[in-house]
């Protein structure tokens, strides 16, 4: 059984452009939660996704935004890009969402540099 | 804000010794604790979870939780230099609106 896939693997960008980036869940996964990973704050929630709703969204600015489709995979946005949005984007699929004590799959990330 | 501490470390213990990563949380309503491990380079992958007071066993790993004290750690029983990574503290909560909060995570290393 293919894991979770992100795309793409690493990603520069400059100040004020947009980024999107892509996470194919696990087969039969419906949920897929994102999470932004940088030394100095850890792996902070950014939204979570389940049936093509989003079910929670963390302490982020609204510049970030995603969305899932019909197949469960997800894609993030990030819009008027900041130096510090560098850091690496986890995704990660579960049957179900979080609530249900599920167990979280992580894929390997995208790593952004903002320049 | 809901917050989930951990020191950072690095710690390091001998192999074949216990290793024994802490971490306290901020919401008493909180309902699951999981630990997570993450090699250098890698994604976090499910180690433990435990849900009741007490202590849960998986082999090497105890995981242990004091709701009343909202303390939750995690021992590693005969440590490895393989158990050399990161190890992250995750607790959900927020009836109705669930959310996984992470620590920033220990870093262990086991000296051979």
């Amino acid at each position: 059984k293919a894991g979770v896939t992100q795309t793409p693997r690493y990603l520069i960008k400059t100040r004020g452009q947009q980024v999107t980036l892509s996470c194919s869940p696990i087969s039969g996964h419906r949920s897929v939660s994102w999470y932004q990973q940088t030394p100095g704050q850890g792996l902070q929630f950014l939204f979570e996704y389940f049936s093509e709703t989003q079910r929670n969204k963390g302490n982020f600015p609204g510049r970030f935004s995603g969305r899932q489709f019909s197949n469960s995979r997800s894609e993030m946005n990030v819009s008027t890009l900041e130096l510090g949005d560098s850091a690496l984007y986890l995704c990660a699929s579960s049957l179900a969402p979080a609530g249900n004590n599920e167990k979280l799959f992580f894929g390997s990330g995208t790593q952004l540099s903002v320049l | 804000q809901k917050e989930v501490e951990q020191n950072s470390g690095p710690l390091s213990v001998p192999e074949g010794a216990i290793a024994s990563l802490n971490c306290t949380y901020s919401d008493r309503g909180s309902q699951s604790f999981f630990w997570y491990r993450q090699y250098s380079g890698k994604s976090p992958e499910l180690i433990m979870s435990i849900y009741s007071n007490g202590d849960k066993e998986d082999g090497r790993f105890t995981a242990q939780l004091n709701k009343a004290s909202q303390y939750v750690s995690l021992l590693i029983r005969d440590s490895q230099p393989s158990d050399s990574a990161t190890y992250l503290c995750a607790v959900l909560s927020g009836a109705g609106s669930y959310q996984l909060t992470f620590g920033k995570g220990t870093k262990l290393s086991v000296i051979p």
